[in-house]
């Protein structure tokens, strides 16, 4: 059965610093994508990681992806309070376009 | 381009009582899912389409849970009768349907059942 754990659950910093959320799955899986959401509103598609070694960038955030170590990383750079929100990240089930979630990763960045 | 659109936003209604939940997805997108979202935790599926047809509902509760989708664009999540533990977020989403693809949500039904 493939699991999907995220680490930290809970992350609370100040502004202006640097943080990484990880994302470890159980089986293999080539795609992961990340998600954001805001209190109260839907998810947010952030990254889409397609193939061992993918990064992608946007903005503050950078998203990795080890597939033979079964890890996914978010990079948070100079943590700005506009990014305070759960992140989630989602593994491909493959065969039949499913994600598998994480239990998120909710985002505190104080002033 | 517009985005998953659900209706209603807000439901309140007490146990034993049923619900329906409806959503438009995105013009073209062939894939919707029907996802549970329990506070804090990460979305739970409950039953993916595509097109008209059923791919997967092994996480329906089928004695009180049903979906349909005709004509395979609009869709309607249906619970009765509801229970306590069904309070919850219901997020619809969709997607072309290739492996590519992330998934795009919509606004959500946020169900509380008392």
């Amino acid at each position: 059965e493939l699991k999907v754990e995220q680490n930290p659950l809970f992350l609370s910093m100040q502004e202006g610093k640097n943080y990484t959320i990880y994302c470890n799955y159980s089986t293999t899986s080539d795609r992961l994508y990340w998600y954001r959401q805001d209190p109260g509103k839907s998810l947010e598609s952030l990254f889409v990681l397609l193939s061992n070694g993918a990064v992608k960038q946007e903005g503050r955030l950078m998203a990795s992806l080890d597939t033979k170590a079964r890890l996914s990383t978010l990079h948070i750079t100079a943590a700005v309070h506009d990014l305070s929100a759960t992140y989630f990240c989602a593994v491909d089930k493959s065969s039949n376009y499913q994600l598998i979630w994480g239990a998120g990763t909710k985002l505190i960045i104080k002033p | 381009e517009a985005g998953v659109a659900q209706s209603p936003r807000y439901k309140i209604i007490e146990k034993r009582q049923s619900v329906a939940f409806w959503c438009n997805p995105i013009s073209g997108h062939a894939t919707l899912y029907w996802y549970q979202q329990i506070l804090g935790q990460g979305p739970k599926l409950l039953i993916q389409f595509q097109n008209n047809g059923v791919v997967d509902d092994s996480q329906l509760p089928k004695d009180r849970f049903s979906a349909e989708r005709l004509k395979g664009v609009d869709s309607t999540l249906k619970i009765q009768p509801a229970k306590l533990e069904d309070s919850a977020v219901y997020l619809c989403a969709s997607n072309q349907g290739g492996w590519a693809y992330e998934q795009y949500f919509g606004p959500g039904t946020r169900l509380t059942v008392t």
